[in-house]
């Protein structure tokens, strides 16, 4: 089975400065999937970003990249310029690229502060 | 075009009794998914449906936990006898299809059932 570990609970960025969030996942698989989702007090679920473990670059979404090391298995989200909207509860996510029907495996969340 | 309709958004249901969870996914989709979501954890994948079928219930527990998706109208999850500790947010998810793994999963805003 897949796990996917968000070490950190907590992160907190002054606006306009740059966060990373990190990620590690554990997996036999070698085609699959990642993402990033963003849960705000609204409890929306916003997908930021998704990676396809097949591609060597790093996906990249206006202000918010990743940085995929498939041999460490680590999966990191880098926000630019953090903003006040940027708050939020974020989410790894893997899902098998085995062509079953397989849903999200998601981390427990690092829940993000962005101080003013 | 709307998004994914949860309703209700909260439901308050004393032990024993059953709660019904709603969800429409968005037009054209085809596939849903349900995931729980407990205090400071994240989703957990519960089961995956497609139209009057059920592909895969894995994470759904045996007792007491049920859910359709009709070819008309809603997905529908019910918990018959509810205990405190089925207190959490309900999620659904919609895609247009499956095979592609790399689909976006689009979710709704969830239902927070609370059980006195």
């Amino acid at each position: 089975a897949q796990t996917v570990t968000q070490s950190q609970p907590e992160m907190s960025v002054q606006e306009a400065e740059t966060v990373t969030l990190s990620c590690t996942y554990d997996t036999s698989e070698s085609d699959y999937y990642l993402f990033w989702y963003k849960q705000p007090p609204s409890r929306q679920m916003i997908l930021v970003i998704r990676q396809e473990a097949y591609k060597q670059q790093n996906a990249t979404e206006n202000r918010f990249s990743v940085n995929f090391q498939k041999a460490a298995k680590s999966f990191s989200l880098k926000i630019s310029d953090s903003q006040l909207g940027d708050a939020a509860m974020y989410f790894c996510a893997y899902r098998s690229g085995g062509g079953g029907a397989d849903g999200l495996t998601f981390g427990k969340g690092t829940h993000l502060i962005i101080q003013p | 075009n709307a998004g994914v309709m949860q309703n209700p958004r909260h439901l308050v249901r004393r032990r024993g009794q059953e709660a019904r969870l709603r969800c429409s996914p968005m037009k054209g989709h085809s596939h849903v998914y349900w995931y729980r979501q407990l205090p400071e954890e994240g989703l957990k994948f519960m089961v995956y449906l497609q139209k009057e079928n059920i592909i895969d219930e894995s994470g759904m527990p045996k007792e007491r936990f049920s859910a359709e998706f009709p070819k008309e109208g809603p997905s529908i999850l019910r918990i018959q006898q509810v205990v405190r500790g089925d207190s959490a947010a309900y999620f659904c998810a919609s895609s247009p299809f499956q095979g592609q793994n790399n689909e976006k999963l689009f979710f709704g805003s969830g239902t927070q059932l609370s059980v006195l």
